[in-house]
């Protein structure tokens, strides 16, 4: 199995700070990596996939990098709205693991 | 983007099994993938298994093998989830996602269902 491990785990930031979050592969996993954004009581919702492809209607400043094992998120601005938890996730080859999480928290 | 909509919540004793359904919403059903995702209270996301609409194909996590079954109708546009010989640890909410696309990523998912397993 692909492990996926992400950080920080958590992070205190405040509104307008530019936010990083990296997500390791254990293996190479081409352009199979993508980034959930998931709220407290809610079902995620995709933010990047394909390593860097934004998702129709999530705003610009989320941004996303990376190739072969190390990938990264970034929010450019972070907004009030932005405050959640994010996971990276591998669909390269079954079972298609989330990392761990990384929980952004308001400062 | 498909609308998936999920059955209510559950409470079930252990050993007991629990059958979870997914309902697509249009004419989408055959466009995506169907996958099951669980999550525990507070924990993290866990991949449990997918299904192929189109050939029925399924697909299960090495941990769930043996216990998860998926299937479908496609008459009304409904996948299913069920887990069998359930034990507190099964206590989670459990989602269905569709997967397609670039990454194959999940773009879609269900409102979630909790389900609890209680003596």
């Amino acid at each position: 199995d692909i492990q996926m491990t992400q950080s920080p785990s958590s992070l205190s930031a405040s509104v307008g700070d530019r936010v990083t979050i990296t997500c390791r592969a254990s293996q190479r996993i081409d352009t199979f990596l993508n980034w959930y954004q998931q709220k407290p009581g809610k079902a995620p919702k995709v933010v990047i996939y394909a390593i860097s492809h934004l998702e129709s209607g999530v705003p610009s400043r989320f941004s996303g990098s990376g190739s072969g094992t190390d990938f990264t998120l970034t929010i450019s601005s972070l907004q009030p709205e932005d405050f959640a938890t994010y996971y990276c996730q591998q669909s390269y080859s079954t079972p298609f693991t989330f990392g761990p999480g990384t929980k952004v928290h308001i400062k | 983007q498909v609308q998936l909509v999920q059955s209510g919540a559950e409470v079930k004793r252990p050993g007991a099994s629990v059958k979870v359904s997914c309902k697509a919403s249009g004419n989408s059903f055959t466009k995506y993938d169907i996958n099951w995702v669980r999550q525990a209270t507070g924990q993290g996301l866990e991949w449990m298994g997918w299904m192929n609409p189109n050939s029925g194909n399924t697909g299960y996590a090495q941990k769930f093998e043996g216990r998860v079954t998926m299937t479908q109708n496609t008459s009304i546009h409904t996948s299913y989830m069920e887990l069998i010989s359930l034990r507190s640890e099964d206590t989670a909410v459990y989602f269905c996602t569709s997967g397609a696309g670039d990454g194959y990523n999940f773009g879609s998912w269900g409102q979630g269902t909790l389900v609890t397993v209680s003596s």
